[in-house]
């Protein structure tokens, strides 16, 4: 069964500085997709960025980067020059190719941003 | 606004209440997903349609649980007899599908079952 595991139910960080969270798959399917989502505290599922499987070169959406190496079946996300706005919840989710494309989620991390 | 929409986005109801909750996807999107989010666990889906046509379905949707998407553009989600384990987010979401596809979420429906 797929699954995906964020280790850190909790972070902090100052503003301004980067901060990396977590996240690591598990699949035996060669062909998938990794997503990364923000939840603030209104609910609203907020797309942040993906990466396939077969792409060669890691992710970037603005500030956010991800960190994919797919032999360690990591694919952290990388948030640079944090903002206040970024306090959030963070989820991973994984989908596979040929499927239903239902997303399955980690249980998140939840960033706080420090003045 | 064109993102995926939800009503209502609150909800309180008694034990035992039918409740009905609509979403109204990405116009051009033929993908939409529902899917249900407990405090503190990430999202868990439970099923999703291809225009109209609904392919899968989870098993944590029981048989109280009812979706429908007629003609292909908004649905429904109908929960009867509800129980205080159904107090939950209930998340929609839609995408176009194609080789990569992301899926875009409404602000949710929190439902209460008292």
């Amino acid at each position: 069964a797929q699954k995906i595991t964020q280790t850190q139910p909790g972070m902090f960080v100052q503003e301004k500085e980067a901060v990396t969270l977590d996240c690591t798959y598990d699949t035996s399917d060669p062909s998938y997709g990794l997503f990364w989502y923000k939840q603030p505290s209104s609910g609203e599922m907020i797309f942040l960025i993906y990466q396939g499987s077969y792409d060669q070169q890691n992710a970037t959406e603005g500030r956010y980067s991800l960190n994919f190496q797919k032999a360690r079946k990591s694919a952290n996300l990388v948030i640079s020059a944090s903002q206040l706005g970024d306090s959030a919840m963070y989820f991973c989710a994984i989908t596979l190719s040929g499927n239903t494309g239902k997303l399955i989620f980690g249980q998140g991390t939840t960033l706080q941003v420090k003045p | 606004d064109t993102g995926v929409s939800q009503d209502p986005r609150h909800k309180i109801t008694k034990r035992g209440q039918n409740v009905t909750f609509r979403c109204d996807p990405i116009s051009e999107h033929n993908r939409l997903y529902w899917y249900r989010q407990t405090l503190g666990q990430g999202p868990e889906f439970l099923t999703y349609f291809q225009n109209e046509a609904q392919l899968e379905k989870s098993r944590l949707l029981s048989d109280r649980f009812s979706a429908e998407r007629p003609k292909g553009s908004f649905s429904t989600l109908e929960i009867q007899r509800t129980e205080q384990g159904d107090s939950a987010m209930y998340l929609c979401a839609s995408s176009f599908y194609r080789t990569q596809e992301t899926q875009y979420f409404g602000p949710g429906t929190r439902l209460l079952v008292l």
